[in-house]
């Protein structure tokens, strides 16, 4: 049975400051997604990823993919507010697309 | 483009009550899913349609649970009789087809559902 695990489960962080959000999952797969949640909303795509290697940024947002570690990491730069929700990883594969998602990381900048 | 749509989006009902949920996808989405959200948790999906045809219904609540895509469109899905477990997010999803190399879901609003 695939297992996704996030850490840290809850990240409280002073704006401008880095940090990262793990996701690791236990079984091969060949795409990855983070997801981001406001609260009492939908979920909101940010990226997919595809291929080993694979790095995608948009904004203060940077996810790369190790499919050979089953890590996918979402860094944080010089964070603000505004990035403050709840970030999902989810992992698929190929032809099936049946998404198992992390625990999820509540993500809260302090200002 | 329109999203998905979901309704309704709050519903209260007590326990053995019964309960359905309707849901429109993206025009020309083949794949539908219904994923369920428990407070504090990742959605898990109950059950998988490309076009009116179930792909996985393997973690449906089959004795509870029923879902229906008839004319490859709409979904609903029905709860009966619900439990006070069943208090959750009930989030639609969508994607353009299976087996496409990048096969993003895009999701509904959700339903919350609470079982008194």
């Amino acid at each position: 049975e695939l297992k996704v695990e996030q850490n840290p489960l809850f990240l409280s962080m002073q704006e401008g400051k880095n940090y990262t959000i793990y996701c690791n999952y236990s079984t091969t797969s060949d795409r990855l997604y983070w997801y981001r949640q406001d609260p009492g909303k939908s979920l909101e795509s940010l990226f997919v990823l595809l291929s080993n290697g694979a790095v995608k940024q948009e904004g203060r947002l940077m996810a790369s993919l190790d499919t050979k570690a089953r890590l996918s990491t979402l860094h944080i730069t010089a964070a603000v507010h505004d990035l403050s929700a709840t970030y999902f990883c989810a992992v698929g594969n190929f032809g099936n697309e049946k998404l198992t998602f992390g625990t999820g990381t509540r993500l809260t900048i302090i200002p | 483009e329109a999203g998905v749509a979901q309704s309704p989006r709050y519903k209260i009902i007590e326990k053995r009550q019964s309960v359905a949920f309707w849901c429109n996808p993206i025009s020309g989405h083949a794949t539908l899913y219904w994923y369920q959200q428990i407070l504090g948790q990742g959605p898990k999906l109950l059950i998988q349609f490309q076009n009116n045809g179930v792909v996985d219904d393997s973690q449906l609540p089959k004795d509870r649970f029923s879902a229906e895509r008839l004319k490859g469109v709409d979904s609903t899905l029905k709860i009966q009789p619900a439990k006070l477990e069943d208090s959750a997010v009930y989030l639609c999803a969508s994607s353009l087809a299976l087996k496409s190399s990048y096969n993003e879901q895009f999701f509904g609003p959700g339903t919350r559902l609470t079982v008194l």
